[in-house]
């Protein structure tokens, strides 16, 4: 089993749906959890991070982590056009070695 | 003024030249990584270094050399270069080890024919 499962889509939805990208892990000792958006041909860059259980909301942007089933999900509401990007979920301990799922790719249409 | 930079954005190679990417960095991090992003888009971490000491080293071919001449840089050498080196190797930084809140380069696309 791979420590970080992601569905590497491809998902497309209209414009104003709520998106949500999932991922699962496997590793217990993972401690934080984050988001990382990448746009064709650029670096990822941080969306959202989160330490604990539960839900982290950041404008339309909502983060959430369920440790007891090693469950991970960013939800996208009022989904726009610049949404579309591949979405990376990450996940580390302590030693800075963080773990990348595949990405998602997303695409919102006009 | 760009957070971390990376030269060049494109190098295109013969199978067996060695060639180094170039990494800086002005957010005054303390860390700095090399991740490899394959064409399916794994991203996957090589190297970090943390006020220049080497802090992990994934299991790398040792053709891959990182070194890290200050803070703030961090250059890949890659020795006698393989067509499975083709990728897109990405820099990144952040404040501390953890790694939690990485700041990425815009990447450097590798083609080794």
């Amino acid at each position: 089993q791979k420590e970080v499962e992601q569905d590497p889509g491809p998902l497309s939805v209209p414009e104003g749906a709520i998106v949500s990208l999932n991922c699962t892990y496997s590793n217990s000792a993972f401690q934080y959890f984050m988001w990382y958006r990448q746009y064709s041909r650029k670096g990822p860059e941080l969306l959202m991070y989160t330490y604990s259980s539960g839900n982290k909301e950041d404008g339309r942007f909502t983060a959430q982590v369920d440790k007891s089933s090693k469950y991970i999900s960013l939800f996208i509401r009022d989904s726009q056009p610049s949404d579309s990007a591949t979405y990376l979920c990450a996940m580390g301990g302590s030693q800075g070695n963080l773990i990348f799922g595949k990405g998602t790719k997303l695409s919102v249409k006009p | 003024d760009t957070a971390v930079s990376q030269t060049p954005k494109y190098l295109v190679t013969q199978m067996g030249n060695d060639k180094s990417i170039k990494c800086e960095q002005n957010l005054g991090h303390d860390t700095m990584y090399w991740y490899k992003q394959d064409s399916k888009k794994f991203l996957k971490i090589m190297f970090s270094y943390n006020n220049k000491e080497l802090i992990i080293n994934e299991t790398v071919p040792n053709r891959f050399s990182p070194k890290s001449p200050d803070k703030a840089h961090l250059n890949l050498h890659i020795n006698s270069l393989e067509l499975g080196d083709s990728a897109v190797y990405f820099c990144a930084s952040s404040q501390g080890q953890q790694g939690i809140q990485l700041f990425f380069g815009s990447g450097t696309q590798l083609s080794v024919l």
